[in-house]
């Protein structure tokens, strides 16, 4: 299976400022047909995952234009420019360009 | 809106059946351009998927190799909702699960999670 490697795993922000996660597959995510899998979830506490970025840098309807997906091949970032309280929570990515679809272990974001 | 809502009991003994349901609203588990997936997390292995249901002119299933021989997901398309069965558990299997609908190479609505825990 495809281990997703996550950096920083604990990542604590002023408000304001803005925040970089980091993704890192060790093979290319790039699929046959061209696209590239690769998704960010939020969880806030006691939630469920909700899906933030699709396709690397696609934001889903409804997340805050704060938030932006970058990259290709093996490296990808999240970053939220300028933290807001309720972005507090465990955001995780996941590929699925590979069988089976695996996700990264969490980046966990706080407030200062 | 896809709404995802699961039911199912939240404690299993060891070695019996975890059971799981999940009820579709807002589309169809026989639509061709979705497919139907459980995932668990727990503190110890993270987000993991286990396996997934989808129509494409006949049923299918694909499942994790790590689970592959204990697990069982299907449709049922007269309550328009899919399930799971995990058999012969053990405390490893503990976790919240997750029913979550997947679309064009990610995983899109997730349903309420349902913590399962195995103890005697």
């Amino acid at each position: 299976d495809l281990v997703m490697t996550q950096s920083p795993l604990s990542l604590p922000v002023t408000l304001g400022q803005s925040a970089s996660v980091s993704c890192r597959s060790p093979r290319s995510l790039v699929f046959s047909d061209g696209n590239t899998y690769l998704s960010w979830f939020q969880q806030r506490p006691g939630q469920s995952p909700r899906r933030l970025i699709y396709q690397v840098s696609n934001r889903d309807s409804g997340v805050p234009d704060r938030f932006s997906g970058s990259g290709s091949g093996t490296d990808f970032t999240l970053k939220i420019s300028g933290v807001e309280a309720e972005d507090v929570g465990v955001y995780y990515c996941m590929q699925a360009s590979h069988w089976p679809w695996t996700f990264g272990q969490g980046t966990k974001v706080e407030i200062k | 809106q896809v709404q995802l809502q699961q039911s199912g009991p939240g404690l299993v003994k060891p070695s019996q059946t975890l059971s799981l349901t999940c009820a579709i609203s807002g589309d169809s588990v026989s639509s061709n351009r979705v497919t139907w997936n459980w995932i668990r997390q727990s503190p110890s292995r993270g987000l993991e998927w286990l396996g997934r249901t989808y129509y494409r002119s006949k049923w299918k299933n694909d499942y994790a190799l790590s689970v592959q021989s204990r697990i069982t997901i299907n449709p049922d398309t007269s309550k328009n909702q899919f399930s799971l069965q995990f058999n012969s558990v053990t405390p490893e299997d503990t976790a919240v699960y997750y029913c979550v609908r997947g679309v064009s190479g990610s995983l899109d609505f997730w349903g309420q999670g349902t913590l399962v825990s195995v103890s005697s």
